[in-house]
């Protein structure tokens, strides 16, 4: 069953360094989601991304945060210059985009990127 | 307000018994949808059952079942014969509308299956 692939499963990070990290969604989704969750904390929404460009954004996602999609394949969220408060475990997720709703149609999850900024 | 409302931080249930998670959420669309994931120990998002706003049956999937309660907007999540490894985090989530919309996830209701 196709699935939601994130590398790499754990970073260690100096504050202030740039940290890249890479999402590949399932293949025929056209949607594409970067959501983080502190540690025991609830899941919150960074960016949304369709068609090449970002559709919505949260004010957590500010100008140190960015998103690409490369390649037909990759999608990738950069943290330009991180903070002690970006530890966090980051879920890229994807959906395939139908019109209105059915359970074919939910974000799938990769299994998520522990970073941990020092 | 909060979008989804997770009142049970945590859970104790006995294997092979049901138990109920609660969720309530907060929307003033009328085309939303609800969705129930999974997050073990691990840490993976496991996508479990969902529930669109204009469905009449309640949702179910093998063990889970929702109890969707469209007037008190309650969608409630029922594991039936609970098995050692339903214990983890479960969080309730809703989309509004349609397109890209982004998911709002409740603060999540940890389960644990005791022998």
């Amino acid at each position: 069953e196709p699935e939601v692939t994130q590398t790499p499963s754990h970073q260690v990070t100096q504050m202030g360094q740039e940290v890249i990290l890479r999402c590949v969604p399932i293949s025929n989704h056209l949607y594409f989601y970067w959501y983080r969750q502190i540690l025991g904390q609830k899941v919150e929404f960074l960016v949304s991304f369709y068609n090449n460009e970002i559709s919505e954004k949260s004010e957590i996602f500010d100008d140190q945060f960015s998103v690409e999609r490369p390649d037909g394949s990759n999608f990738t969220l950069k943290i330009r210059s991180t903070k002690l408060e970006d530890s966090a475990m980051y879920f890229c997720a994807s959906r395939m985009g139908f019109r209105g709703f059915t359970s074919t149609d939910t974000q799938y999850f990769g299994p998520g990127t522990r970073l941990t900024v020092l | 307000a909060q979008k989804i409302t997770q009142t049970q931080p945590g859970m104790f249930v006995q294997e092979k018994e049901a138990v109920t998670l609660d969720c309530t959420y907060d929307t003033s669309d009328q085309s939303y949808g609800l969705f129930w994931y999974k997050q073990p120990s691990s840490g993976e998002m496991i996508f479990l059952i969902y529930q669109g706003s204009y469905d009449e049956q309640n949702a179910t999937e093998g063990r889970y079942s929702l109890n969707f309660q469209k007037a008190r907007k309650s969608a409630n999540l029922v594991i039936s014969a609970s098995q050692l490894g339903d214990s983890a985090m479960y969080f309730c989530a809703m989309r509004e509308g349609a397109g890209f919309n982004k998911f709002y996830f409740g603060s999540g209701t940890k389960l644990n299956v005791k022998p």
